[in-house]
């Protein structure tokens, strides 16, 4: 089956503890996305790739870091320089030059 | 910046037909989707209309553009109680290599259909 996977669903972190999330899709995407969902919020951009080894900032990126050693692969770093860090984070990629961006089931983070 | 409207809530009865609506500010949107996201899941890609569209429609789902206006709809026909979910407008700007960011997917907050039986 092609798809987007994000491992775990649901994660918890103690205070002042790293934790990676997982991106993996065999979809051939070139591009990857980062976004972040609060409660009655949109989703904002956390970080992008559009190619292997190289990344950008989106609109929040403080406190979290990313990885694209890979192409199927972009993991999400939430460091505990991130003061609120209890949301549901959701990956995304999609083929370059083609704007639609398929969707993971998203992993929902809370922080103890 | 970029700015994506949405209501927040929008209750129908089963058999009725739902319209949800959005606005935009960025006059260079291109590409404008709708989301569908149920609960505790990720987002569904629904549909999409190209900005030289005004209308577009996929069996149960019409959308509707007023560039003029900056306003897009969604209207879902004989509406379901499946249909129970949150619903993203979201937008990208002007073409595929327009520079840094031109990828980034501009989303409304979302707004609730609840679907009465």
């Amino acid at each position: 089956d092609g798809g987007i996977t994000q491992s775990p669903k649901y994660l918890f972190r103690k205070e002042g503890q790293n934790v990676t999330l997982s991106c993996e899709q065999n979809l051939n995407h070139d591009a990857m996305y980062w976004y972040r969902q609060d409660p009655g919020q949109g989703l904002r951009l956390i970080y992008y790739s559009q190619i292997v080894n190289d990344f950008q900032k989106g609109d929040i990126a403080e406190g979290y870091s990313v990885s694209r050693e890979k192409k199927e692969s972009f993991p999400l770093t939430v460091t505990s320089a991130q003061k609120n860090p209890t949301a549901f984070y959701l990956c995304a990629s999609n083929f370059l030059g083609h704007n639609e961006q398929f969707f993971g089931p998203g992993t929902r983070l809370t922080v103890l | 910046g970029e700015d994506v409207e949405q209501s927040l809530f929008l209750s129908v009865r089963e058999g009725d037909s739902s319209v949800i609506n959005c606005t935009y500010t960025d006059s260079s949107s291109t590409y404008l989707y709708w989301y569908k996201q149920e609960p505790g899941a990720g987002l569904q890609l629904l549909t999409y209309i190209f900005s030289n569209m005004d209308m577009k429609q996929d069996q149960r789902l019409t959308v509707l553009l007023n560039k003029k206006d900056k306003h897009l709809s969604l209207r879902i026909a004989d509406t379901q109680t499946g249909d129970s979910a949150i619903y993203f407008c979201a937008e990208t700007p002007e073409g595929p290599y327009s520079g840094a960011g031109s990828y980034q997917l501009t989303f409304g907050k979302g707004t609730k259909l609840s679907v009465i039986p």
